[in-house]
């Protein structure tokens, strides 16, 4: 069964105040991960796919990394806008497009 | 372009009454997955769609769960009765097909069972 593990399940950062979270999964053929950010009261959104160990991808503060068994989602100088829950999600080859999750991150960054 | 939207984003009701969620997807996007997400979780698959078919409902608890989703556009999920352990939020998802990996999210509706 594939599983999906979080960490830390909070984080409480000061304003450019740069960290890490952490995805941990077991997966039997992994098709991609996936980060997701969550705000309150709303939908998932998506912010990026690695399919490969090595890879990296990078949007504005954010930075994902995938090695063979973790993912890793770097906030780099993180400003309160950044403040929410981060989802890592895996897509293993034989579930079509299922996507398991973890459990999330809670970020929150104070001024 | 307009993402997917829910209906109704909040819902109240009394155990043992039914209830309905409705969910238009992207346009274009064969692809419609449903999904239950308890609070502190993270989202957990119920059924997903190809099309008009339901491909993968191995999750949704048949008994008091059903989903339709007529014409391969909109669906439904229903669940009657309502237990106080179905109160959580339902979120809507589609993607393009079966080869796309990247779903968009609708807000979800929330739903409390007292």
């Amino acid at each position: 069964e594939d599983q999906v593990t979080q960490s830390p399940e909070a984080l409480r950062l000061q304003e450019g105040e740069s960290s890490s979270l952490n995805c941990s999964y077991t997966v039997s053929g992994l098709r991609g991960l996936f980060w997701y950010r969550q705000d309150p009261g709303k939908g998932p959104e998506f912010l990026f796919t690695l399919y490969s160990a090595g890879e990296e991808k990078e949007k504005e503060r954010l930075k994902a990394t995938l090695t063979k068994k973790e993912s890793f989602l770097h906030i780099t100088a993180p400003k309160p806008e950044d403040s929410a829950t981060y989802l890592c999600a895996v897509q293993a080859e034989a579930a079509g497009n299922k996507l398991t999750f973890g459990g999330g991150t809670r970020v929150l960054v104070k001024p | 372009e307009a993402g997917v939207v829910q209906s109704p984003r909040y819902k109240i009701i009394e155990k043992k009454q039914p209830v309905a969620f409705w969910c238009n997807p992207i346009s274009g996007h064969n692809t419609l997955y449903w999904y239950l997400q308890n609070l502190g979780q993270g989202p957990e698959l119920l059924i997903r769609y190809e099309n008009e078919e339901a491909v993968d409902d191995s999750q949704l608890p048949k008994d008091r769960f059903s989903a339709e989703r007529l014409k391969g556009v909109d669906s439904t999920l229903k669940i009657q009765p309502a237990e106080l352990g179905d109160s959580a939020v339902y979120l809507c998802a589609s993607s393009l097909g079966r080869i796309w990996n990247e779903q968009f999210f609708g807000p979800g509706t929330r739903l409390t069972v007292l």
